[in-house]
């Protein structure tokens, strides 16, 4: 799986926008970008993924370049709860027996503030 | 649907013991993965479970083991335990994971201490 690159840690203002960039210039035509996060101690909670389009779900949106290379993850309206470590993932797409791995990186700690 | 559970949340053994963990899965979910997670290493991929089969295996020692039930039920077990081994261990469920695309839900995690 391709690599990803994370800014260590990010500030926010609560109300205002949060956006969240990654890195993955070595990413594979078949491989799609998934975005976690992790709340102090808990498990990882899925947000959203895609594979070139931009993708938005209720939770947040995700912006892919046109040469994929990077991704920004945007949260719309970032509130004190969105405080997190946020994980950027480049993942394999297809029928593939190792598809079920998930190579976690250091993420991005925001930090939503008052 | 129900969310992955975990059992138990906490757990504090002494070096030399062994622990089983167990998760159980959404319903209708029937890979499980299990992730260990600690300061040092952050989150590292230990096995996986389908059809009660392991079919991918991280870079652990032995002592770290698994087994899935017929029910898509899991439980992992570490015997003789290290000082190392104290992490939160983390359980991942999904439906269709051949697939790329499909998406692994998290358990709430068993936090381990071992003294």
């Amino acid at each position: 799986d391709a690599k990803t690159t994370q800014p260590t840690s990010m500030d926010c203002a609560e109300g205002r926008a949060a956006n969240l960039p990654c890195n993955h210039s070595t990413i594979s035509g078949n491989e799609y970008v998934y975005w976690y996060r992790q709340i102090h101690s808990q498990g990882p909670q899925y947000i959203i993924h895609g594979l070139k389009n931009n993708e938005t779900n209720e939770m947040a949106s995700l912006i892919i370049t046109e040469d994929r290379k990077s991704s920004t993850l945007i949260l719309p309206h970032a509130t004190l709860r969105d405080t997190a470590v946020y994980y950027c993932i480049v993942r394999v797409g297809g029928f593939t027996g190792t598809a079920s791995k998930l190579t976690f990186g250091t993420g991005t700690r925001l930090q939503v503030t008052l | 649907k129900a969310g992955v559970t975990q059992t138990p949340r906490y757990l504090i053994k002494t070096r030399g013991q062994q622990v089983t963990l167990s998760c159980s899965p959404i319903s209708g979910h029937r890979s499980v993965s299990w992730y260990q997670q600690t300061p040092g290493q952050g989150l590292q991929f230990l096995f996986e479970y389908f059809s009660e089969t392991q079919r991918n295996k991280g870079n652990f020692p032995g002592r770290f083991s698994g087994r899935q039930f017929s029910n898509s039920r899991s439980e992992m077990n570490v015997s003789t335990l290290e000082l190392g081994d104290s992490a939160l261990y983390l359980c991942a469920s999904s439906s269709e994971p051949d697939r790329g695309t499909d998406t692994q839900y998290f358990g709430p995690g068993t936090r381990l201490t071992v003294l």
